[in-house]
């Protein structure tokens, strides 16, 4: 079985464009989770989707959306980039139910850098 | 203050060595995650913990509940374990909240 599987791998972008990551979750997986890592920090939640709807939010400001799609495949959208935004995007789906408690199964991450 | 803070931020050792990563949270949670990342990006789970101790081969991790403390222990350590260690605590069916990281160096 496959993995949780991101694209892109790597991308390079200009200030005040706009980006899309995708996410695949493990087969059978109904909740995906985004988070973001700056070089040298841990990282921070940005949003948890489960059966196609937001269960949560982090504090990040409103350029960043996200949606699940029916087949749980997951998009994270950024608007109007800034150089700040330029970090390690991952994305991670836990086993059937909601994420409390269950392992969790992280992708290798789309590195997007912003010039 | 931080949510969930670990310690050491960084730790060398030789190989063979016995090492302890340690992890304090200060808020409720329905479980504690260790998991390892290692300098492509990719972060693989190691263990989940809601309570006692759970050990895969030379790895081993405990949880104090009561102390909100978690530690991640490390036999015969091997230069293949160096990489950086992250404890999350997993809030009331929500997000992960992560540690900055234990950078782990073993030497051979």
């Amino acid at each position: 079985d496959a993995g949780v599987t991101q694209s892109p791998t790597h991308l390079i972008k200009t200030r005040g464009q706009h980006v899309t990551l995708r996410c695949s979750p493990i087969s059978g997986h109904k909740s995906v989770s985004w988070y973001q890592q700056v070089l040298g920090q841990g990282p921070q939640f940005i949003f948890q989707y489960y059966e196609k709807e937001e269960r949560g939010r982090g504090n990040f400001p409103d350029r960043f959306s996200a949606r699940q799609f029916p087949n749980y495949s997951s998009e994270l959208n950024v608007n109007a980039l800034l150089l700040g935004d330029s970090a390690l995007y991952l994305c991670a789906s836990s086993t059937p139910g909601q994420s409390s408690g269950n392992t969790i199964y992280f992708g290798e991450g789309s590195w997007l850098t912003v010039v | 203050k931080n949510e969930v803070e670990q310690s050491p931020q960084n730790l060398t050792a030789q190989e063979g060595e016995f090492i302890t990563i340690n992890c304090s949270y200060s808020v409720g949670i329905s479980a504690l995650h260790w998991l390892q990342q290692h300098p492509g990006g990719g972060i693989v789970s190691l263990f989940m913990l809601s309570s006692g101790k759970k050990k895969h081969g030379r790895l081993i991790a405990t949880i104090n509940i009561q102390e909100k403390h978690s530690s991640l222990h490390i036999t015969a350590s091997h230069p293949r374990d160096s990489a950086v260690y992250i404890c999350a605590a997993d809030l009331l069916g929500s997000r992960l909240t992560f540690g900055e990281g234990t950078q782990l160096t073993v030497n051979p």
